[in-house]
């Protein structure tokens, strides 16, 4: 059973870059079943989803995030991150790793708050 | 794209059936088979709960059924528990290649 993990700092200062790594347990991120996704909830419960990438490499974004988003992935540490720039207190969110094997998200990590605060 | 929109709240009695409505465009929702919903606990990750608009994975309660029509969705939970009290969010695939969320609904067992 996979099971996801996130991990990064919760305080990211103004106009700097968040950065995020979700950790993939229980099966290979290059088995080629998913494409491996990040999503955001902020305060009031919106959900947003920010983009994937394939264990190939290859990735989409959500075009209003596309130009700060990259996301990328390590198969040698069966990881995958996400680094978001010249974030604003906009992007205070809990910041969840998912699974996407088709067109639904499973299964989730447990999220992480990031908070951009000066 | 803009989020899909879900009634802010719904309620129910134990034992009694509710519906949770979602309704996007014929860019979304309307457009593909490719809607699912989310019930989320507090502090809790989103659990999958319906995939592509009707279908349940294996370990989800059948009292749990979801449905569509034209451009909205719909989540019924049938014989309400106390362990539904939770917040459900629907997603749908876009015809952008991205996938948009509701905005949630807080479900109340009274």
């Amino acid at each position: 059973q996979v099971q996801l993990q996130e991990s990064g700092p919760g305080l990211v200062k103004p106009s700097q870059t968040l950065s995020l790594t979700c950790t993939v347990s229980g099966g290979s991120i290059s088995s080629g079943g998913h494409y491996w996704t990040w999503i955001r909830q902020h305060p009031g419960k919106a959900l947003e989803w920010i983009g994937y990438v394939f264990y190939s490499g290859s990735t989409y974004y959500n075009p209003s995030l596309k130009s700060r988003v990259t996301i990328s992935v390590d198969t040698s540490k069966n990881q995958f991150s996400l680094k978001l720039s010249s974030v604003t207190a906009a992007d205070t969110a809990v910041y969840y790793c998912a699974g996407t094997a088709d067109t639904w998200f499973d299964p989730w990590g447990q999220g992480t708050l990031v908070t951009v605060s000066s | 794209q803009s989020a899909l929109t879900q009634p802010a709240s719904v309620s129910g009695s134990p034992g009694q059936s509710i519906t949770i409505s979602c309704t996007g465009t014929s860019s979304d929702v309307g457009g593909y088979n490719y809607v699912s919903w989310y019930q989320q606990h507090p502090g809790k990750a989103p659990k999958l709960i319906i995939y592509d608009v009707s279908n349940r994975p294996s370990g989800v309660s059948n009292r749990f059924s979801g449905s569509k029509s034209g451009n909205t969705a719909s989540l019924t939970i049938s014989g309400l528990q106390a362990e539904d009290e939770a917040d459900y969010y629907c997603s749908s695939y876009t015809s952008n290649k991205t996938w948009v969320f509701g905005g949630g609904t807080k479900l109340t067992v009274l």
